[in-house]
C-alpha cells in the first residue's frame, strides 16, 4: 500500500511553454501532498504544501504564479510550471500523507526546458 | 527551525561488511525521524521511521536506526551490506504539528558498494 505515481516521468519542452505533472496517490486517499524540487546530486529543497480542496502553501522564495498547484481531489495534485524557462529544469518529485506523519513519495519527473 | 545534518558527503564499502549513516538534527521538541533511499533517477523509498517508543527502529531490507536523544542522532545501520544497497540515503526530521509535517532533508550520503 501507499503508492505515489507521477505523470509524465519526463518531459522536455520549449521554452515560454507550460508544462503540467500529476501526482496521484493509488491506494489511498491523501488530504496532503508535498511538492519538491532536486537539482542533480543535492537534496529535496520543499517547494509547497498542497492540501485538498484549498489553497497551496508555498515556501520562502517560491513564484506561486510561475508553480501552479492544484490539489481538486484527495487523490491527485498537479504542478504547471508555467512560461518554462532553461532555469526550470530539474527533478520534481510529489509526497501524499495518508497519516500526518509519514510521506510517500512519487518516482519524479524530470523536466528538461530547451 | 529543524535541520538535518548528515556528514558523510560518500561512503565505500565492500559488499558484506557493515554499515553505518550517520545523521543528526536539530529540532526544539522530539522529532519525527526518517530514512529514505533513493536510487539514480528514482523518487524516495522510506526505510525506517520513529515516532516514539522503540528508540531502536527496524525497517525494511535489513536497516536499522537508533535513536538517541542525548546526541540528536538517528543513525542508520545495516549488518551485512548488498551491491544492490548502492544508492542515495537521506535523513529527515519531521516537525510535530496538528497538520501534516513538513520535512526537512538532510543533504544525502551515496553509498557505493564494492564487490
Amino acid at each position: 500500500g501507499a503508492v505515489v505515481s507521477q505523470h509524465p516521468s519526463w518531459v522536455i519542452c520549449k521554452s515560454g511553454t507550460s508544462v503540467k505533472i500529476e501526482c496521484r496517490s493509488l491506494d489511498f486517499q491523501a488530504t496532503t501532498m508535498f511538492w519538491y524540487r532536486q537539482f542533480p546530486k543535492q537534496s529535496l529543497m520543499l517547494m509547497a504544501t498542497s492540501n485538498e480542496g484549498s489553497k497551496a502553501t508555498y515556501e520562502q522564495g517560491v513564484e506561486k504564479d510561475k508553480f501552479l498547484i492544484n490539489h481538486a481531489s484527495l487523490t491527485l495534485s498537479t504542478l504547471t510550471v508555467t512560461s518554462a524557462h532553461p532555469e526550470d529544469s530539474s527533478f520534481y518529485i510529489c509526497s501524499a500523507t495518508r497519516q500526518q506523519e509519514t510521506q510517500y513519495f512519487g518516482p519524479g519527473t524530470r523536466l528538461l526546458v530547451l | 527551525a529543524q535541520s538535518v545534518t548528515q556528514p558523510d558527503i560518500h561512503i565505500t564499502v565492500s559488499e558484506g561488511a557493515s554499515l553505518e549513516l550517520r545523521c543528526n538534527y536539530s529540532y526544539g521538541a522530539t522529532p519525527y525521524l526518517f530514512w529514505y533511499v533513493q536510487s539514480p533517477g528514482q523518487g524516495l523509498q522510506l526505510l525506517l521511521k520513529y515516532f516514539s517508543g522503540d528508540t531502536l527502529v527496524q525497517g525494511i531490507k535489513g536497516f536499522e536506526a537508533e535513536f538517541k536523544r542525548s546526541q540528536s542522532s538517528f543513525n542508520l545501520r545495516k549488518p551485512s551490506v548488498h551491491w544492490s544497497d548502492a544508492a542515495e540515503y537521506f535523513c529527515a526530521v519531521g516537525a510535530r504539528a496538528g497538520t501534516a509535517s513538513k520535512l526537512t532533508f538532510g543533504t544525502g550520503t551515496r553509498l557505493q558498494v564494492t564487490l
